[in-house]
This record gives structure tokens, sequence and C-alpha cells, in this order.
């Protein structure tokens, strides 16, 4: 099946530091990625699509400054958290879909935990 | 705008056991399709099963299986001789086909617990 990587698993950093975390489709060609938020025993909240050779789509009430995603290849989207304060701190995760392995079907990374001090 | 309720919030089953999980959706849309993610205690979101809108047979994966109902907006997941590996949060999502990428609409959740 696809394999999407995201990387890190888990960050911790100061606060007003920046953070980068990658999300790459391993087997397949992803023009459109996908970036959620999630809280503690919430659902998954959608911030953002990210579009190979264009700007990224943001949900409303996503800081577009904030949060800066680049789409930088057809298998990488980064996700930068910039001066991360501690109510940043969530778990984030990327998904990919994948109209040709199987139409519609949205494939996840494993997540990342940032932790901001 | 599309919207997925899953009106329970946890359920718990005995191993071995049947469970079902409910979902309703809303939406004006006529192809879509609509599916069921496990997100166990590590986090990764797992697809569980699929259903395409306009095929009128329930989808079966193994001892997943779902009783779709169009006209209700009903998509119910039950899974049979409940394993304590079924354990995780699950989440009913949908998305619309427009013959491009569109996100997914997630419901709430329900987290299941299944006991030996």
């Amino acid at each position: 099946g696809a394999v999407v990587s995201q990387h890190p698993s888990r960050v911790i950093c100061k606060s007003g530091t920046s953070v980068k975390i990658e999300c790459r489709s391993l087997d397949f060609q992803a023009t459109t990625m996908f970036w959620y938020r999630q809280f503690p025993k919430q659902s998954l909240m959608l911030m953002a699509t990210s579009n190979e050779g264009s700007k990224a789509t943001y949900e409303q009430g996503v800081e577009k400054d904030k949060f800066l995603i680049n789409h930088a290849s057809l298998t990488l989207s980064t996700l930068t958290v910039t001066s991360a304060h501690p109510e940043d701190s969530s778990f984030y995760i990327c998904s990919a879909p994948s109209l040709l392995l199987a139409k519609n079907i949205q494939y996840f990374g494993a997540g990342t935990r940032l932790s901001v001090l | 705008a599309q919207t997925v309720t899953q009106s329970q919030p946890e359920m718990s089953v005995q191993e071995a056991e049947t469970v079902t999980l409910s979902c309703t959706y809303d939406t004006s849309e006529s192809n879509y399709y609509l599916f069921w993610y496990k997100q166990p205690p590590s986090r990764q979101m797992i697809l569980v099963i699929r259903q395409e809108a306009y095929k009128q047979q329930n989808a079966t994966e193994n001892r997943f299986s779902v009783n779709f109902q169009k006209a209700a907006k009903s998509f119910s997941l039950k899974i049979s001789d409940s394993q304590l590996g079924d354990t995780a949060m699950y989440f009913c999502a949908f998305v619309r086909y427009s013959g491009g990428y569109n996100k997914l609409i997630f419901g709430a959740g329900t987290r299941l617990a299944v006991h030996p």
C-alpha cells in the first residue's frame, strides 16, 4: 500500500523558535497534501491544503504566517510552525491522496507531537 | 456544507462480540465516498473500510462491514468477532467526488474499548 512518511515524530522546542515538519509520499506522487491538527481526544482539524507549485489554501481561522506550508516537490510538503508558543503544542498529521492507487483514499503520516516549552 | 456526526463518544464490547458504530452525514452531493478510519493508541490513522456512494452493495473487509443507507444518510460500521487490537478511536469521514483531490470531513470520533 501507499506510504506517507512524516518526520520528526516528536519534537520539543523552546518558545519563540521555529519547527519544521516534513511529509513525504514514498511511492507515489502527491500534488496535493493535507495538514491536520489534533488535540487530545478530539477529531482531526484540517489546517490547510498544500499544493505543489502554488500557494497553500488555509482553513478559516488558521494563521498562514504562523503555519508556513511549502510544497517543494511532487513528494514533499513541509509545515513550519514559526515562533512557536506553548499553545501551538499539539499533534500534527499530514495526509496525501492518491487517485492512481485507489480513488480518493488519503494515506496518513504517523504524526508529529510538538511540545513547546 | 457537508457535516459528519458520530453520536457515540464511547463504546465498549467484550472480546469476540459484535459492535456497531453509528455515523450520519449531511450533504447535497450525489457522488461521494465514505470512510471509516481507525486511530489506535499509536495515533497512526489506518483506513478500515471505504464505500462509494453510487454502489448500493455494502462494503466488507474481513470482520468489518458497513450498513450504508444513502437515503437516510447513514453509514454505520459493524465489527464482528471483536479483538483486543480493535481498541482505538474510530472516525467516520466523507469526501465529495469531483475528479480532483478534496478534503476529508471527519466526525468527532467514537472511542471503542474491547475488553477481554
